[in-house]
């Protein structure tokens, strides 16, 4: 059974571009899950998508949002990016009731911002 | 507003050593609590879930451990082998948070097994 899958694993940007980052969960998950990970801030939650709806959402500023479409691949897009957007992004997903569930994580996308 | 703190921030130990990670939250009403392992610049492997209602749980040489009224957990390493070696993560998942996937996370505990 194929894992989370994450593309792309690497990007580089430049101030002020925008980027979009896939993830496509384990077959019949209908959750994906998305978070930051930087060495001083650790590991923040972004936002959660449960068939198609956004369910929860971190704090972070309306640059960042994100979608899932019908076969519960999920993209997130970060316009306007800052040099503080450099980080590991990681995707999880889950059958859809994650309180009792285990989440299972991509291998991550690393966005650098120049 | 739930924080999860963990602690050593690093441990180093010789190979066969058994050793014990701690994580504390400060807010006891949690669905559930796991434990995660993070090789670097790769993504997380859960390891162990442990529900609300739930004490502890097994998997191999680990066992994690619950204790919601003094905001604690632990996670239990027999036997460490250099394979071990990682960043091992706790995180909490928050009633505040819903029904949903939010977890807090804590800072990590990065182990080193020395053979």
């Amino acid at each position: 059974k194929a894992g989370v899958t994450q593309t792309p694993r690497y990007l580089i940007k430049t101030r002020g571009q925008q980027v979009t980052l896939s993830c496509s969960p384990i077959s019949g998950h209908r959750s994906v899950s998305w978070y930051q990970q930087t060495p001083g801030q650790g590991l923040q939650f972004l936002f959660e998508y449960f068939s198609e709806t956004q369910r929860n959402k971190g704090n972070f500023p309306g640059r960042f949002s994100g979608r899932q479409f019908s076969n519960s691949r999920s993209e997130m897009n970060v316009s306007t990016l800052e040099l503080g957007d450099s980080a590991l992004y990681l995707c999880a997903s889950s059958l859809g009731r994650p309180t009792n569930e285990k989440l299972f994580f991509g291998s991550g996308t690393q966005l650098s911002v120049l | 507003k739930q924080e999860v703190t963990q602690i050593p921030a690093a441990l180093s130990v010789p190979e066969g050593e058994n050793l014990v990670l701690n994580c504390s939250f400060t807010d006891s009403a949690i669905y559930n609590l796991q434990w995660f392992r993070q090789d670097p610049g790769k993504g997380l492997t859960s390891l162990l879930l442990i529900q609300s209602s739930q004490r502890e749980q097994t998997s191999g040489r680990l066992n994690a451990s619950l204790d919601k009224s003094s905001g604690r957990s632990t996670l239990y390493i027999a036997a460490s082998q250099p394979g071990d070696s990682a960043t091992y993560l706790c995180a909490g998942n928050p009633f505040s948070s819903g029904n949903t996937g939010k977890l807090i996370f804590g800072q990590g505990t990065t182990l080193q097994v020395k053979p």
